[in-house]
């Protein structure tokens, strides 16, 4: 029933790796985005998606790339791993975008990523 | 672009008393001003929104405040319990551009409620 579900909850990883965060969303929302939190608390966004389409790519290495195969699906790749990605990925989506948003955010529970 | 500015980054009251967190917005064309609640370890969560036709909104002892003119919001909690603690966002909306209706987020405020 989790409206917003993202896998794994827990990411350990050593430098250098690649890994995949998968996102999916049930509540027929169109936009779909990633933030990345730092240890101090900031929610950056990285990048957005509308109708499986890019709408941000907010200034990230291209070593991030995100994939959403449809509306519902919005996975976040991540080559060669350096420690400064360390952090928890938080996944969201809304309903609409640009004039048409309804804005009201739901969060994923988040991806906690530790690289060593 | 947007740049959304959140005070104080920390907050301690006690048990009962009222907590003030403020936030001031740059684009004069955002339109919706939503605050989140973060517990430790857990989502963020939406706990009241507010919309630029609008000044104010209660919902029990969560108020929200807005001044256009001023480009600032802020939230109100009266009666603060434990269960409070946690950290707060607050966001504004782009307004404009390929990014409109997208959110930009405070650096959020800590709010410890002491029993």
């Amino acid at each position: 029933d989790t409206a917003v579900s993202q896998t794994p909850k827990y990411l350990v990883t050593q430098m250098g790796n690649d890994k995949s965060i998968k996102c999916e969303q049930n509540l027929g929302h169109d936009t779909m985005y990633w933030y990345k939190q730092d240890s101090k608390k900031f929610l950056k966004i990285m990048f957005s998606y509308n109708n499986k389409e890019l709408i941000i790519n907010e200034t990230v290495p291209n070593r991030f790339s995100p994939k959403s195969p449809d509306k519902a699906h919005l996975n976040l790749h991540i080559n060669s791993l350096e420690l400064g990605d360390s952090a928890v990925y938080f996944c969201a989506s809304s309903q609409g975008t640009g004039k048409k948003a309804n804005y009201g955010y739901t969060f994923g529970s988040g991806t906690r990523l530790t690289v060593v | 672009g947007e740049n959304v500015e959140q005070h104080p980054s920390t907050l301690s009251v006690q048990e009962g008393d009222s907590a003030v967190i403020k936030c001031t917005y740059s684009d004069s064309a955002s339109n919706y001003f939503p605050w989140y609640k973060q517990e430790l370890g857990k989502r963020p969560q939406l706990i009241i929104d507010i919309r630029s036709n609008v000044g104010e909104k209660k919902d029990q002892r969560i108020a929200v405040t807005l001044n256009k003119t001023a480009k600032h919001f802020s939230l109100h909690i009266t009666e603060t319990q434990p269960e409070d603690s946690a950290v707060y966002f607050c966001a504004a909306s782009v307004g404009y551009g390929g990014s409109q209706g997208n959110l930009i987020f405070g650096k959020g405020t800590k709010l410890s409620v002491k029993p």
